[in-house]
């Protein structure tokens, strides 16, 4: 069955802190994962999307990391601000339209 | 360059009647998408548009949930009964043409769905 599990489901951490998002994922065939941003009351937005070849990728403050060997994936961010209060979903592709959803993970910041 | 919106962003009704959500996609985009996300869940996928054509409606729920994309612009999602377990999130989201790589996806605001 195609799953993508995501941890912590929920996180707090101080303004200016580093944290470190986890996501496994059992879906087959792989196209591509991506991180959403998504802010309370607001839709998903796209952060990274990672192709099976790609190991990291960047946006920001944000990094991805994919290892497609053990199907593991994981979103840091660097110096984190209040703004980045939200959830983080982990997402994965098994084709060109079909997205498979992680249930989140709550992040939040506190000054 | 507008989004994609949605309406309304929050709808109230009682279980049996009828609501209808609309989504606008962004400008040119031949790719429509519908996905729900009930209390406590991950969000799910109903169905995708490929202009006015239905290219993939697995993940619709049951006969309650009706899809419409008449001229490939708009899309309209009507629920008829609705029920209880109905309640949630619904998103739409619009890319541009099938087949690029990465297909990025652009989201609504979604409409709060309550049913009492």
């Amino acid at each position: 069955k195609n799953q993508v599990e995501q941890s912590p489901q929920s996180l707090i951490i101080l303004e200016g802190k580093n944290c470190t998002l986890q996501c496994n994922y059992t879906v087959s065939p792989f196209s591509n994962l991506r991180w959403y941003k998504q802010d309370t009351g607001r839709g998903p937005v796209s952060l990274t999307i990672m192709t099976f070849s790609e190991n990291t990728k960047s946006n920001g403050r944000y990094t991805a990391t994919l290892d497609a060997d053990t199907k593991q994936s994981s979103l840091h961010i660097t110096a984190s601000q209040l703004s980045d209060s939200a959830s983080y979903i982990c997402v994965v592709s098994s084709s060109n339209y079909q997205l498979i959803w992680g249930a989140g993970t709550k992040l939040i910041i506190k000054p | 360059e507008a989004g994609v919106t949605q309406f309304p962003s929050h709808s109230v009704i009682e279980k049996g009647q009828t609501v209808t959500l609309r989504c606008d996609p962004i400008s040119g985009h031949d790719n429509l998408y519908w996905y729900r996300r009930v209390m406590g869940k991950e969000i799910k996928f109903l169905l995708h548009f490929v202009k006015e054509s239905k290219q993939d409606e697995s993940g619709m729920p049951n006969n309650r949930f009706l899809a419409e994309r008449t001229g490939g612009t708009y899309s309209t999602l009507k629920v008829q009964p609705a029920e209880l377990e109905d309640s949630g999130v619904y998103f739409c989201a619009s890319s541009q043409v099938a087949g690029a790589s990465y297909n990025e996806q652009f989201f609504g605001p979604g409409t709060r769905l309550t049913v009492l």
